[in-house]
């Protein structure tokens, strides 16, 4: 049972693009949506996080929109480049703890 | 990384046999996390830890145990290996709840 559902699975877009990737959660109780980064060989790394009382966080090129009525949130990639390709993760929490991670999305950005 | 180490970096070990998987981390991070990630998975649970000898079980934790005896420690042990734990872990650490959690590099283990 995945409480997070990412999609798409993989993505392709070219250099300059916005890329969004998007989840759906089930548990209102959810209270810390990050969104993490990994590279190949790599451990994940916090890209951004944000939190249901906002509806957008912008860090950079990178924002994430949050809908708490539709219980959905995407990450959106502004002036994508080859090095932004990466496997990027949704997640979810309820009281800080136990992050519930999304399926991944692979991102491949075209020079 | 923030100081998160994790070893062995690959193992390959036989079904039925004990293996044991090691976290070590500089932070003093209160908090530990061994997640397993697997294709059309994303990252799952095993176990977590709230402090010294202070864990609690999570999604996945059949066939694991873990320990922490140090807070910079945080063991994972599978007690007799099974072909469905060939798969990639990782270490977390947590300053504290509902802030940064710092993954090690992984672990690729392999069960024949």
């Amino acid at each position: 049972q995945q409480q997070v559902k990412q999609s798409p699975q993989s993505l392709i877009v070219q250099k300059g693009g916005i890329p969004i990737i998007n989840c759906a959660y089930e548990n209102t109780a959810f209270d810390y949506f990050p969104w993490y980064q990994q590279f190949p060989g790599k451990g994940p790394a916090l890209l951004i996080a944000i939190r249901p009382d906002v509806s957008e966080k912008k860090e950079g090129r990178f924002t994430i929109s949050f809908n708490k009525s539709a219980k959905q949130f995407s990450l959106h990639i502004m002036d994508s480049q080859p090095g932004d390709s990466a496997t990027y993760f949704c997640a979810a929490t309820q009281g800080g703890n136990k992050l519930v991670f999304g399926a991944g999305t692979i991102l491949r950005v075209k020079s | 990384d923030a100081g998160i180490t994790q070893s062995p970096r690959h193992k390959v070990t036989e079904t039925g046999t004990p293996v044991t998987l090691r976290c070590h981390q500089t932070e003093n991070h209160r908090y530990m996390y061994w997640y397993r990630q697997d294709p059309g998975h994303g990252l799952r649970l095993i176990h977590y830890s709230y402090g010294v000898k202070d864990t609690d079980k999570g999604e996945v934790s059949d066939g694991y145990s873990v320990s922490r005896s140090k807070t910079e420690d945080f063991l994972l042990t599978l007690e007799s290996a099974t072909s469905s734990q060939t798969s990639v872990y990782f270490c977390a650490t947590e300053m504290a709840l509902n802030t940064e959690a710092f993954f090690g590099q992984g672990t690729r283990l392999t069960v024949v």
